[in-house]
């Protein structure tokens, strides 16, 4: 039972374009969202974030996107680089709930940025 | 400031051993998560302890893991009469009081033989 899904393992993009990474959830008592980033052999590290009485979150080249009808979000990279080039996981939290603090994480999905 | 500090970072049992692995959270930070990756799996919670005390275990086996994060040292995860399927990355984060973004450390790869 995947409660955050990532559909797409891996993504291309050349440098400079706009990368944007994909994130579902079917659980509606999510409302607190995270994106973080995994280089090989390190642990994940935090993005940004994004609560669901927001629709919009921004951090110089990344932005989030928070579509709760559709119980979709999205990460924005503008513009990519090849230091962006790693495995990025999506996770969700019932913020207001007694699991508050445990994270539902996605599968993550491979993001390339080529030169 | 040292970040999330987790070793071994790699470790190598024989099926029926014990695994330990061990967690010193971030100076400050009184909240500690493990999770585990499996191959080709994002992260899955497994429990989540303060100083003391289990708050959370919902993602815990319910036989041969055991976590604790005692009032002085780290945290350590537990794994008794490891078997082959406990091969996974193990990853600790941790937290200050009020904030839901975790710091993780590095992980410490768990290969069963």
């Amino acid at each position: 039972d995947q409660q955050v899904k990532q559909n797409s393992p891996s993504l291309s993009v050349q440098e400079g374009r706009i990368s944007i990474l994909n994130c579902d959830y079917t659980n509606s008592m999510f409302d607190y969202f995270l994106w973080y980033k995994k280089y090989p052999a390190e642990g994940p590290t935090f993005l940004i974030s994004i609560s669901s009485i927001k629709d919009k979150n921004e951090d110089g080249r990344f932005t989030v996107f928070l579509n709760k009808s559709a119980k979709h979000l999205s990460l924005h990279i503008v513009p990519s680089q090849p230091g962006d080039s790693a495995v990025y996981f999506c996770a969700a939290s019932a913020a207001s709930s007694g699991s508050a603090r445990q994270l539902t994480f996605g599968s993550g999905t491979q993001l390339t940025v080529l030169p | 400031n040292a970040g999330v500090m987790q070793n071994p970072r790699h470790l190598v049992r024989r099926r029926g051993q014990e695994a330990r692995l061990r967690c010193s959270p971030m100076k400050g930070h009184s909240h500690v998560y493990w999770y585990r990756q499996l191959p080709e799996e994002g992260l899955k919670f497994m429990v989540y302890l303060q100083k003391e005390n289990i708050i959370d275990e919902s993602g815990m086996p319910k036989e041969r893991f055991s976590a604790e994060f005692p009032k002085e040292g780290p945290s350590i995860l537990r794994i008794q009469q490891v078997v082959r399927g406990d091969s996974a990355a193990y990853f600790c984060a941790s937290s200050p009081l009020e904030a839901y973004g975790y710091t993780f450390g590095s992980g410490t790869r768990l290969t069963v033989v």
